[in-house]
């Protein structure tokens, strides 16, 4: 059975520094493509970024919104997948979910979600 | 960027309905158009992706259809479980844009 489990959500400071990982189980780590979707409590989906496998380069794409402050990485030898988010804005307050991206750009697989606060 | 519209924002319908929301791409999308419902309190779950192909478990009163930049997501009748939030997805140049989201009530 696949598995997608984040952690390292928590409260944050404006301006400070937090690394959002996700664990997946269930599946082969280096093959599939994966990203970050996030949401404000109540309202929609936001795609946030997204990193190729290994074999297809590793080539990283962010949203207009978090472009320069977050990173998204992987290490396919832990099964990991990591979001580093600097310079945090009340605005990226959210859950943030780690999916796997399958054929046709669709995300096929979900983690539960990591809550992100950002508040003085 | 692409922009994603969907119609109507909400609606209600009785069991057994058939319900059809609409997704509108500001360009065409070619086959990258998928289809998720978010149940209250759950994550996100694909239905449909590639248009019209059903996920895996996906139950077949779910079905997609369209082309260019205009699809519909169709329940052929409503069950009690399928109430929650409907979202259309695309993927362009290595970005992914939602539309806002449907949300599906029973009646």
């Amino acid at each position: 059975e696949v598995q997608l489990v984040e952690s390292g959500g928590g409260l944050i400071q404006p301006g400070g520094n937090l690394i959002l990982s996700c664990e997946g189980s269930g599946f082969s780590f280096t093959d599939p493509w994966m990203a970050w979707v996030r949401q404000v409590s109540g309202k929609g989906l936001e795609w946030v970024a997204r990193i190729r496998s290994s074999a297809a380069g590793g080539t990283k794409t962010y949203s207009t919104a978090v472009k320069g402050r977050f990173t998204i990485s992987r290490d396919d030898s832990k099964n990991m997948l990591y979001l580093e988010m600097r310079r945090l804005k009340t605005e990226d307050s959210a859950t943030y979910y780690c999916a796997w991206e399958v054929p046709e750009g669709a995300f096929g697989y979900w983690g539960h979600g990591a809550l992100v606060t950002v508040s003085s | 960027d692409i922009q994603m519209t969907q119609s109507p924002s909400s609606l209600s319908a009785s069991v057994g309905d058939r319900v059809t929301i609409a997704c509108r791409a500001s360009q065409g999308i070619s086959n990258y158009l998928a289809w998720y419902q978010q149940r209250p309190g759950k994550v996100p779950k694909l239905l449909i992706f590639g248009i019209s192909s059903l996920q895996s478990g996906v139950p077949s009163r779910f079905s997609g259809s369209g082309s260019g930049a205009h699809f519909t997501l169709t329940i052929s009748s409503l069950q009690p479980e399928d109430v929650g939030t409907y979202y259309c997805q695309t993927y362009d140049l290595a970005t992914f844009t939602f539309g806002p989201g449907t949300t599906v009530e029973i009646k």
